[in-house]
């Protein structure tokens, strides 16, 4: 169980173009998921939080009106890259969690690429 | 700030030693730890936890050990097998709050 998706697994475009990540709880309702963002060698930085139904909270330096989080459903959530530029390339992982578990539950990440 | 730090980069370690990852943190109010593991290009995957009224969590080869008063835990993995190689991340959350991730620890176990 507990089993998380994200598509699509890789994407190439171009600078100036929008992309759309999903990220779905295939077996479990999420009630909170969080976006992460992994540069080579370093850690998971936590980008935003996201609660069914209610506007994301996001770090801070990450730009809210760029990097677009809905979360609309119990089972699903989209991180949409606006205007993307070479250095938004970089490995996007969503995780969900069920309300009062401490556990998030990992998707498999989105390797985004902008030339 | 880094409220969780892994300070070794990388680790060898012979297949069939003990492979021992270190983690230490210095938020206070985090009561919750966690190890993942994580291949390249793939997602962390849930390896073992601990809460802070513990201190210490087995399950099969995998065992943490926590520390409280020195803000201290460790990822004992015996015998440790070639599949083990990964990175390894420590994690650490209070609450509802959103887990909070060392930068990692490269383990190559070597046959």
């Amino acid at each position: 169980g507990a089993v998380v998706s994200q598509h699509p697994s890789w994407v190439i475009c171009k600078s100036g173009t929008s992309v759309k990540i999903e990220c779905r709880s295939l077996d479990f309702q999420a009630t909170t998921m969080f976006w992460y963002r992994q540069f080579p060698k370093q850690s998971l930085m936590l980008m935003a939080t996201s609660n069914e139904g209610s506007k994301a909270t996001y770090e801070q330096g990450v730009e809210k009106d760029k990097f677009l989080i809905n979360h609309a459903s119990l089972t699903l959530s989209t991180l949409t890259v606006t205007s993307a530029h070479p250095e938004d390339s970089s490995f996007y992982i969503c995780s969900a969690r069920t309300g009062g578990d401490y556990e998030q539950y990992f998707g498999p990440g989105t390797r985004l690429t902008v030339t | 700030d880094q409220q969780v730090k892994q300070n070794s980069p990388s680790l060898s370690v012979q297949e069939g030693r003990i492979s021992i990852l270190n983690c230490d943190y210095t938020n206070s109010m985090f009561d919750y730890f966690l190890w993942y593991k994580k291949y390249p290009a793939e997602g962390p995957t849930f390896l073992i936890s601990i809460s802070s009224i513990k201190d210490k969590n087995e399950d099969g080869r995998f065992t943490v050990f926590l520390n409280k008063s020195a803000k201290h835990l460790s990822l004992h993995i015996v015998p440790s097998q070639p599949g083990d190689s990964a990175v390894y991340f420590c994690a650490a959350n209070s609450g509802n709050t959103p887990l909070v991730f060392g930068k990692g620890t490269r383990l190559s176990v070597i046959a």
